[in-house]
This record gives structure tokens, sequence and C-alpha cells, in this order.
């Protein structure tokens, strides 16, 4: 069975541009949840999906941040404009549902902003 | 607010010892604690959960850990470490995680 996918692994821009992060879930699994990891620091969550719809975005900087999970599988998190601030792994996990369901991680893809 | 904490930012210990990683948590909800290895380079994987039943949880790679409910905390132990179980180690509740603690196992 695949993992929970994500792309690009490793991203470079400059401040003020735009970026894009993709993950693909595990077949089945309703749940989506992207962190933010800052070197040395737990994940953090950004927002949580259950199937299409955001339940969880409260941590989510709205100004510059958005995301999608458009049919309830894949999803996109998109920063428009980064900042030098924003340099840190972003995660993508998926589970079964529910708060006692595993989370299985993806690889992480790890933005630096110039 | 639910919150947790790891004692240890960093432990070293010597092949072979025992290792313990200290975990407490704050939750005025059901309480449900996992915790997470991740190794060099590697997303974040499962070592063991507590749901409910049993306080003493066992488990991959040796691993175990006792939910105490009344000192709110869920301590991670192996017996004997290997050079492999180097990484870092993350206690969480659901969505909520620590800090971290890195394991670093030499001969």
């Amino acid at each position: 069975e695949a993992g929970v996918v994500q792309s690009p692994r490793y991203k470079i821009i400059e401040k003020k541009q735009p970026v894009a992060f993709w993950c693909n879930p595990i077949s089945g699994h309703n749940t989506l949840y992207w962190y933010l990891q800052n070197l040395g620091q737990g994940p953090e969550l950004l927002i949580r999906y259950e199937n299409e719809e955001a339940v969880d975005d409260s941590q989510l900087p709205k100004d510059r941040f958005s995301a999608e999970r458009l049919k309830g599988v894949d999803s996109t998190l998109k920063i428009q404009p980064a900042e030098l601030g924003d340099s840190a792994v972003y995660l993508c996990a998926s589970s079964l549902e529910g708060s006692t369901d595993t989370q299985y991680f993806g690889p992480g893809t790890r933005l630096t902003v110039l | 607010a639910q919150s947790v904490t790891q004692l240890d930012s960093q432990v070293p210990v010597f092949e072979e010892a025992p290792v313990e990683l200290r975990c407490n948590y704050s939750s005025s909800v059901s309480v449900y604690l996992f915790w997470y290895v991740q190794y060099p380079n590697q997303g974040l994987q499962l070592l063991l959960k507590y749901l409910s039943g049993s306080t003493l949880v066992k488990g991959i790679n040796g691993f175990e850990a006792e939910f105490n409910k009344s000192q709110t905390s869920f301590h991670l132990r192996k017996p004997s470490v290997h050079i492999s179980d180097t990484a870092e180690y993350f206690c969480a509740l659901p969505r909520i995680f620590g800090k971290g603690t890195t394991l670093s196992v030499s001969s």
C-alpha cells in the first residue's frame, strides 16, 4: 500500500513569491492534516480536513495561506506571498478518521525562502 | 487547553543501556496519547498509542510506555537501546505534539 505522497520534496523561492505544496493521502483515509514543523520543534497543525470539509483551520494564517481538498482526496496548500519566516518543513498526514486513529505522515516538503 | 511537554530535549545514551523519554500532558477531555518517531530524513511513524484499557502499552522496536493519569504522564521506555534507535521522538495528544526529544545512541 502506498504511503502519503508529497511533492515537491524541496522548494527554494524568493520572498514575496507564491508557492504550492501537494499531498496525496493513503487511499480510503477520510481525514487529512497539514502541519508546519520548524527546526527543532514538533509539528504544529495548520488545517484538518474531514473529507472535503475543513473542520479545523484555526491555526492557518489566512492572510497568506490557503488550502483546498477538492473531491475529498488530494490536497494543496498554498502560500502567497511567502515570507522569510515561512521557511520550514510542511508535513501532510492522513488517518482513517477520528482522534484515536494513527496518523500516517508523508516525508514533508522543505521550504526555503530567500 | 490541551498541551504536551517533553521534559528532555536531548538524551544521550550508550548502546545497550536503558532509556526513558519523559512526557507530561494536560487535557480536559478524553485522553488519547501517542509516541511517534522520526528517523533522519524520514517521515514520522507511530511507535505506540494509548486509547484506553491497560496503562502499559507496548509498541514497535521494543519500546513501551506507561500511562499515569494521576501524574499526567506518558513516559516512553526501552530496556536496551541500539544505535539504530537514534532519532527524534515526539509525544502527542491528537493533533498536538510536543517539541520532541533527540535520542542519541553511541557505542
